[in-house]
């Protein structure tokens, strides 16, 4: 029931394309779902984060959308760039409490100029 | 602001020795996590310090894993004997609220090699 899955495992679009990262989780507990961005031999560092009392949250080019009743949250860029290119983490927690943040498997984005 | 500060950054040992890795949290960051992240993975938790207290350490193999963080504040993370399977990174983050986990700040992690 902790789980959080991810999809797609890799993802390659044009530049100025709107690649789209998709999580689905089980404990209807969470109450927090951020997404973490890594690039290679760093450590993930928060992009943006949602909480279910909104279904949507936009940030610069970067939106989280979400669907209470699914239990599924999504992950837009809008007019993606080649420094866009890295891996996307989404995560989920539920706050108030010492509960862990359980990762998904993580998107492997590559941006083509 | 400083970030969370981790070493070595590289390490490579044979199977059955031993390794420690270090970690410097943020300053004035209650809490501290050491994550493992297999090539291809998500961050995976293995243990998790309130200050001092240890508050989640359910998924550390705990025959071979130890971890402390002296004085609420630098951390390090041992295995011993090291297998194969423990070629991973190992992440270092924290965070500044006590109650809930928002954000976590990540060190660049250390990336062990176990031949």
């Amino acid at each position: 029931q902790q789980q959080v899955k991810q999809s797609p495992q890799s993802l390659i679009v044009q530049k100025g394309g709107i690649p789209i990262i998709n999580c689905a989780y089980e404990n209807t507990a969470f109450d927090y779902f951020p997404w973490y961005q890594q690039f290679p031999g760093k450590g993930p560092a928060l992009l943006i984060a949602i909480r279910p009392d909104v279904s949507e949250k936009k940030e610069g080019r970067f939106t989280i959308s979400f669907n209470k009743s699914a239990k599924q949250f999504s992950l837009h860029i809008m007019d993606s760039q080649p420094g866009d290119s890295a891996t996307y983490f989404c995560a989920a927690s539920k706050t108030g409490g010492y509960q862990k943040v359980t990762f998904g498997t993580g998107t492997k984005l590559q941006v083509i100029p | 602001e400083a970030g969370v500060a981790q070493s070595p950054r590289y390490k490579i040992i044979e199977k059955r020795q031993s390794v420690a890795f270090w970690c410097n949290p943020i300053s004035g960051h209650a809490t501290l996590y050491w994550y493992q992240q297999i090539l291809g993975q998500g961050p995976k938790l293995l243990i998790q310090f309130q200050n001092n207290g240890v508050v989640d350490d359910s998924q550390l193999p705990k025959d071979r894993f130890s971890a402390e963080r002296l004085k609420g504040v630098d951390s390090t993370l041992k295995i011993q004997p090291a297998k194969l399977e423990d070629s991973a990174v190992y992440l270092c983050a924290s965070s500044l609220y006590e109650i809930t986990n928002e954000k976590l700040f990540f060190g660049s992690g250390t990336q062990l090699s176990v031949l």
